[in-house]
């Protein structure tokens, strides 16, 4: 299957400060979405990204779908303590099937006090 | 219930055990999906349901993996004979409509561990 390659694996922080994650991958998507998952829980969808170029907000988080089609970006500004977790991007080919969602293998984000 | 509804939540089998493992999806969802998910590892397909058809199975990793959703709801994982590679978060998703398009609901997860 399509590998994704995700960085950093690990962020320690301070809170308030600002995080940047990547995702890449050797083959195109369609579309391009960020997860996250807290301890025990299951990966909750956080922005969904579907045109090359696209950037889109949800609160403090900011991602965009790269021009290539073959990466995107994550920013969470002014970091909080709730924002602790593993995100995950995940890229999806429609030509694919069901199979053909593609989840890296995650940033974990630490905030330190 | 609101959200997908997985159970159990914490399972412990030894090795050669058959388990099963429940997912009730969102009410209303007609996309059903289960992935694994290694330590340290983001989820790996398994299965997808539309409605009650298996439409895609190529994920399972041997023919010990089974699942089934016969009325279009609920579903289950079977694992038969289990092995410890097995140990691994189950994790179940659903979504609207019948199309596939990444935008999925998790529920918590079944932690299997096989001793």
């Amino acid at each position: 299957g399509q590998q994704l390659n995700q960085s950093p694996q690990s962020m320690f922080i301070q809170e308030g400060e600002d995080v940047s994650m990547n995702c890449t991958s050797s083959s195109i998507f369609n579309t391009w979405l960020w997860y996250k998952q807290d301890p025990g829980e299951g990966p909750v969808l956080l922005i969904a990204l579907y045109k090359a170029g696209e950037l889109t907000s949800n609160g403090r988080l900011t991602a965009q779908f790269g021009i290539t089609r073959k990466d995107s970006f994550l920013n969470i500004s002014a970091s909080i303590p709730s924002d602790v977790g593993i995100y995950f991007c995940a890229g999806f080919y429609s030509g694919g099937g069901a199979d053909g969602l593609t989840f890296g293998k995650g940033t974990h984000l630490i905030i330190q006090p | 219930g609101a959200g997908v509804s997985q159970s159990p939540r914490y399972k412990v089998a030894k090795r050669g055990q058959d388990v099963a493992l429940r997912c009730d999806p969102i009410s209303g969802h007609v996309s059903l999906f289960w992935y694994q998910q290694a330590l340290g590892q983001g989820p790996e397909f398994l299965t997808y349901f539309q409605n009650e058809a298996q439409l895609d199975k190529s994920g399972l990793p041997s023919d010990r993996f089974f699942a089934e959703r016969p009325e279009g709801s609920v579903s289950t994982l079977k694992i038969q004979r289990t092995q410890q590679e097995d140990s691994a978060v189950y994790l179940c998703a659903s979504s609207t409509g019948t199309g596939v398009t990444g935008e999925l609901f998790f529920g918590e997860g079944s932690r299997l561990t096989v001793l």
